[in-house]
């Protein structure tokens, strides 16, 4: 079965600086998408970006970027000019393409604080 | 922009009471699923459900959970007789397709039961 994880609980950064969170998963399939969500205080579930696991090019939101490496199983979101309005809860998730399953599986997260 | 809409934003039951939380997924979509949150947890995959039936559900989701799309665009969720544990923010997300969209989700349901 599909895993994702988060090793990160808890990350801090200054504002105007760059943080990187961490996601590794672990699937048998080749073809896949991957994605970061985040989620603020109100709860709500916001997709930030995604990366299709057959593109090599790492996908870029303006300040928000990824750096897939396949081989590794690894995902990480690089936040760059951190503002005061990322500080959130942000989840990496994990989904077939194509597969018997198209739901989203979800990291256990990394709460992100913004140092003003 | 369209979006998913979940009603009630909050939901308060007593242990034992049924309680129904309902959702309006994006018009075009076509995959619908539940999700729940307790407090400071990760996001837990309960249901999918697709051309009217339900295509994959996880072991959170036993008996005392079903799912229903009475009409041509609500989707609902039914927890028979609540328990406390079930206490817990429910998100309701609908897809397109089995696309790179992902998928979207409503503000979901804050389900307290007391």
């Amino acid at each position: 079965a599909q895993t994702v994880t988060q090793s990160q609980p808890e990350m801090s950064v200054q504002e105007a600086e760059t943080v990187t969170l961490s996601c590794t998963y672990d699937t048998s399939e080749s073809d896949y998408y991957l994605f970061w969500y985040k989620q603020p205080p109100s709860r709500q579930m916001i997709l930030v970006i995604r990366q299709e696991a057959y593109k090599q090019q790492n996908a870029t939101e303006n300040r928000f970027s990824v750096n897939f490496q396949k081989a590794a199983k690894s995902f990480s979101l690089k936040i760059s000019d951190s503002q005061l309005g990322d500080a959130a809860m942000y989840f990496c998730a994990y989904r077939d393409y194509g597969g018997a399953t198209n739901k989203l599986i979800f990291g256990t997260g990394t709460l992100l604080a913004v140092q003003p | 922009e369209p979006e998913v809409t979940q009603t009630p934003s909050h939901q308060v039951t007593q242990m034992g009471q049924e309680v129904i939380l309902r959702c309006v997924p994006i018009s075009n979509h076509l995959y619908f699923y539940w999700y729940r949150q307790i407090l400071g947890q990760k996001v837990e995959f309960l249901v999918s459900f697709y051309n009217n039936e339900i295509s994959e559900k996880s072991e959170i989701f036993d008996d005392q959970f079903s799912v229903e799309r009475p009409d041509g665009s609500n989707f609902t969720l039914k927890i028979r007789s609540t328990k406390l544990e079930d206490s817990a923010m429910y998100f309701c997300a609908s897809s397109e397709a089995r696309d790179k969209n992902g998928l979207f989700f409503g503000s979901g349901t804050q389900l307290s039961v007391l």
